[in-house]
């Protein structure tokens, strides 16, 4: 069982609507919890964070923690055609390395 | 606020010789930890150091080493290149305590051939 796997994707949002990306870990010992984008030939960029339970926004981005289940999903609303990108979770036991998923990409049709 | 700056940011190699890879972190921050990213392998973590000390370690072979200096700055060196090494290296700084974000420079894509 991989340690953090994603929607296989590709993912294909109308521009305006909300894109739903799903992630779970298989470690419940798992502490932190990153959402990153990555556009084309670029390095990923560091979206969103979440450490507790429940739902923490930023601007259009959503995170949603669920320990118990071992998910935790990112809402993008009112898509854009910028958001076009791969989105990678990553995962962190407080043992200094991060755990990334293999990545669902996005593409927001104008 | 300066990023995170890798250098260099493309290099070509030849089967067999060894390359060794920079990082500077954002200032302040004193982890680094190096990660590869191929397309089939995703990304995957080689290790991470923090006040030169290297804390954790990745399922890589000991062809692939790193340090740490004073100043916080790292390297990565890997020795007898090999095709599957092609990939896209990828240094993230963080201030090094547990779970704290990382942020990722724009990375070094080595090519074997």
């Amino acid at each position: 069982q991989k340690e953090v796997e994603q929607n296989s994707g590709p993912l294909s949002v109308p521009e305006g609507a909300i894109a739903s990306l799903n992630c779970t870990y298989s470690d419940r010992g798992s502490q932190s919890f990153f959402w990153y984008r990555q556009y084309s030939g670029k390095s990923p960029e560091l979206i969103m964070f979440i450490y507790s339970n429940g739902d923490k926004e930023d601007g259009r981005f959503t995170a949603q923690l669920n320990k118990a289940s071992q998910y935790v999903s990112l809402l993008i609303r009112d898509s854009q055609p910028s958001d076009s990108a791969t989105y990678l979770c990553a995962v962190n036991k407080n043992d200094y390395k991060l755990s990334f998923g293999a990545g669902t990409t996005v593409t927001v049709r104008a | 606020k300066a990023g995170v700056t890798q250098t260099p940011r493309y290099l070509i190699k030849t089967r067999g010789q060894q390359v060794t890879l920079s990082c500077s972190p954002i200032s302040g921050h004193r982890s680094v930890s190096w990660y590869q990213q191929t397309p089939g392998q995703g990304l995957q973590f080689l290790f991470e150091y923090f006040s030169e000390t290297q804390r954790n370690k990745g399922n890589f072979p000991g062809r692939f080493s790193g340090r740490q200096f004073s100043n916080s700055r790292s390297e990565m060196n890997v020795s007898t290149l090999e095709l599957g090494d092609s990939a896209l290296y990828l240094c993230a700084s963080s201030t090094g305590t547990g779970g704290t974000e990382a942020f990722f420079g724009q990375g070094t894509r080595l090519t074997v051939v």
